[in-house]
């Protein structure tokens, strides 16, 4: 059971716009920063999304992130068969004292 | 561009130490404001933080493995070190390390590898 809780799979057709949710606490999400990766099987993890909504050079501006209290969103726009990963959100922990990641997110482009 | 590689047994017998290290290149691990850290990912299942070391060598551990986990700096080789002990086979993954900026930002990483715990 992770501590960031978010949705097991999403799907969408080529062009469509993709949202994956990721539910937290205070302790996590409502005090700290946010952050989204991408991962491929076989490869590194990828940083898509830090400090909430900011994108790291070389992520495309359909991409973005927000943040409303305990909850945040990754939301993919354009979508692309590329697109289909694994995305996984992430924060600093105040209780644990530690980096605690959500479960993942298996996107599938239809 | 700094870049970590992992290296260490892939096979480990239950009971015993699994060893890991991570050689940074392109950069000093002494330098900067930066955690260094080992994340695994069990054979399909989600990513798991097991903890990281400050330059400056603090240490911060996942709650769930701390009684096991021990992370280190040697400097003189520009290289961190992972040691988890008492292994079973629920601590088969991939293992990665990789440098987080704070507040779990991380923009590099190893390429993986994979560990696995039997007999």
């Amino acid at each position: 059971q992770s501590v960031l809780t978010q949705p097991p799979s999403a799907s969408g057709t080529p062009g469509q716009r993709v949202t994956i949710s990721c539910s937290g606490s205070s302790s996590n999400i409502g005090n700290n920063i946010i952050n989204w990766y991408q991962h491929l099987p076989g490869t590194a993890p990828r940083l898509l999304i830090y400090n909430d909504n900011q994108r790291p050079s070389g992520v495309p501006d359909r991409i973005s992130g927000s943040k409303s209290g305990t909850s945040a969103s990754l939301a993919i726009s354009g979508l692309q068969s590329e697109d289909e990963a694994e995305y996984y959100c992430a924060a600093w922990d105040e209780s644990l004292n530690g980096v605690v990641f959500g479960g993942g997110t298996k996107l599938t482009v239809l | 561009q700094v870049q970590l590689q992992e290296s260490g047994p892939g096979l480990v017998k239950p009971s015993q130490t699994l060893s890991l290290t991570c050689t940074v290149s392109g950069g000093s691990i002494s330098s900067g404001s930066y955690y260094w850290s080992w994340i695994r990912q069990h054979p399909g299942k989600g990513l798991e933080w097991i903890g990281y070391i400050y330059y400056s060598g603090n240490t911060y551990y996942n709650p769930s493995l701390k009684s096991r986990v021990t992370i280190s700096l040697d400097t003189s080789k520009n290289q961190f070190s992972l040691k988890l002990s008492s292994v079973t086979a629920a601590d088969t993954a991939v293992y990665y390390c990789a440098r987080d900026g704070g507040v779990a930002t991380i923009l590099v990483w190893g390429q993986g590898t994979l560990v696995t715990v039997s007999s």
